[in-house]
């Protein structure tokens, strides 16, 4: 079965750090760009960071670059999300996705459920 | 950043109603829209790419059309299982914006 699991998330002082991981199953990893994706309590979907499959090239939203950094070991089948400098606006759920491409589109295929960050003191 | 506008926020239906969703991108992103449905606990579930493409296993139900900046999301008869809360997203440029969901409930 193709599955993503997070796993990594907790409660964190504002100012602290925080590394989440993402363990996929049932396809080959280094073959796919992964994603990570929050959802803060009661807003929308925000797409914040991407990797592509070799680990060559990265991207950040606006609102976590600097304070964040994605990597990816493809030994491992493993996505990360390494967080620095938390706020509290960083509090939400964290999924991990990966990317489907095909004629006409590419999208989010797998999701994972998702791992929740608290920042708070 | 591409905003995305999705509306209604929320609407009220019955089992065997035709809805439509409606998305609206603040730029062209030619047929760069997708779909998702979401539930609470889950991870979210990729119904329509590429405007109108449907994603594998997903009911024929659903529907989507557009392209340029106006996008829609319709479902043909909605079935108990199709209450959620559905959301566009756009993946013409980084990031790829979602827009803040519409939540269909149960009238």
């Amino acid at each position: 079965e193709v599955q993503l699991v997070e796993s990594g998330g907790g409660l964190v002082q504002p100012g602290g750090s925080l590394r989440l991981s993402c363990t996929a199953s049932g396809f080959t990893f280094s073959n796919y760009a992964m994603h990570w994706v929050r959802q803060a309590p009661g807003k929308g979907l925000e797409h914040i960071s991407s990797i592509l499959g070799n680990g060559g090239t990265t991207s950040y939203a606006e609102s976590v670059k600097g304070r964040f950094t994605i990597s990816r070991d493809n030994s491992k089948n493993t996505l990360y999300l390494q967080m620095g400098s938390l706020r509290p606006e960083d509090t939400a759920v964290y999924h991990c996705a990966r990317v489907f491409i095909a004629t006409g589109g590419r999208a989010f295929d797998i999701w994972g459920q998702g791992t929740k960050v608290t920042v708070s003191s | 950043d591409i905003q995305m506008t999705q509306s209604p926020s929320s609407l009220s239906a019955s089992v065997g109603d035709r809805l439509t969703i409606t998305c609206r991108t603040s730029q062209s992103i030619s047929s760069y829209l997708n779909w998702y449905q979401e539930k609470p606990g889950k991870a979210p579930k990729l119904l329509i790419y590429g405007a109108s493409r449907l994603q594998s296993g997903v009911p024929s139900r659903f529907s989507g059309g557009g392209s340029g900046t106006d996008f829609t999301l319709t479902i043909s008869s909605l079935q108990p299982e199709d209450f959620a809360t559905y959301s566009c997203q756009q993946s013409y440029s980084f990031p790829w914006t979602f827009g803040h969901g519409t939540k269909v409930e149960i009238k």
